[in-house]
């Protein structure tokens, strides 16, 4: 069955350090999504892309995100200066059409020290 | 904003069904989902309802919408210990948009 996969499963980072979180969705999703989910709390939406643009983005995704798709295969989340409250485990998700559910990956946990 | 809201905990022993709840504030949810994360793995789609439907049945799976209530549901039939995870709820009001998700339901199964 088809996935979507995130590298790497874990970062740890220095305060102040930008990251970069990799996700290949699955090849024929045309809707990209990351969410995050801070230890004990809920998963919360940060960002939808399709047609190589932002789509909706939440109160979370401030100036200090951004996303990419540089190429035809990967979707990346940039954290340009990172924050310990930026500590969290990303998922990043796809789906083919609208209201499809989506396939979230197995996350990339976040430490930001 | 919107809230989703389900209980944290659940135990039942193997052969029972589980019934996890979830009840949501926003009466223009038009997608319900229900998703089963397993220890270190991500967010697998269980099952989804349309808001103009009251049940969907997926193999053991039944999930029971009360739109009036704002009251989901999702029931386990013949729990395995395999079905032990986390059941996450979530809504969105249109199809691609944003989810809300729930805060989570650890099922345990007991042998």
């Amino acid at each position: 069955e088809p996935e979507v996969t995130q590298t790497p499963s874990h970062q740890v980072t220095q305060m102040g350090q930008e990251v970069i979180l990799r996700c290949v969705p699955i090849s024929n999703h045309l809707y990209f999504y990351w969410y995050r989910q801070i230890l004990g709390q809920k998963v919360e939406f940060l960002v939808s892309f399709y047609n190589n643009e932002i789509s909706e983005k939440s109160e979370i995704f401030d100036d200090q995100f951004s996303v990419e798709r540089p190429d035809g295969s990967n979707f990346t989340l940039k954290i340009r200066s990172t924050k310990l409250e930026d500590s969290a485990m990303y998922f990043c998700a796809s789906s083919r059409d609208r209201g499809d559910g989506y396939t979230f990956g197995s996350g990339t946990r976040l430490t930001v020290v | 904003g919107e809230d989703v809201e389900q209980s944290l905990f659940l135990s039942v022993r193997e052969g029972d069904s589980s019934v996890i709840n979830c009840t949501y504030t926003d009466s223009s949810s038009t997608y319900l989902y229900w998703y089963k994360q397993e220890p270190g793995a991500g967010l697998q789609l269980l099952t989804y309802i349309f808001s103009n439907m009251d049940m969907k049945q997926d193999q053991r799976l039944t999930v029971l919408l009360n739109k009036k209530d704002k009251h989901l549901s999702l029931r386990i039939a013949d729990t395995q210990t395999g079905d032990s995870a986390i059941y996450f709820c979530a809504e969105s009001m249109d199809a691609g948009n944003m989810l809300t998700f729930g805060g989570g339901t650890r099922l345990m199964v007991k042998p």
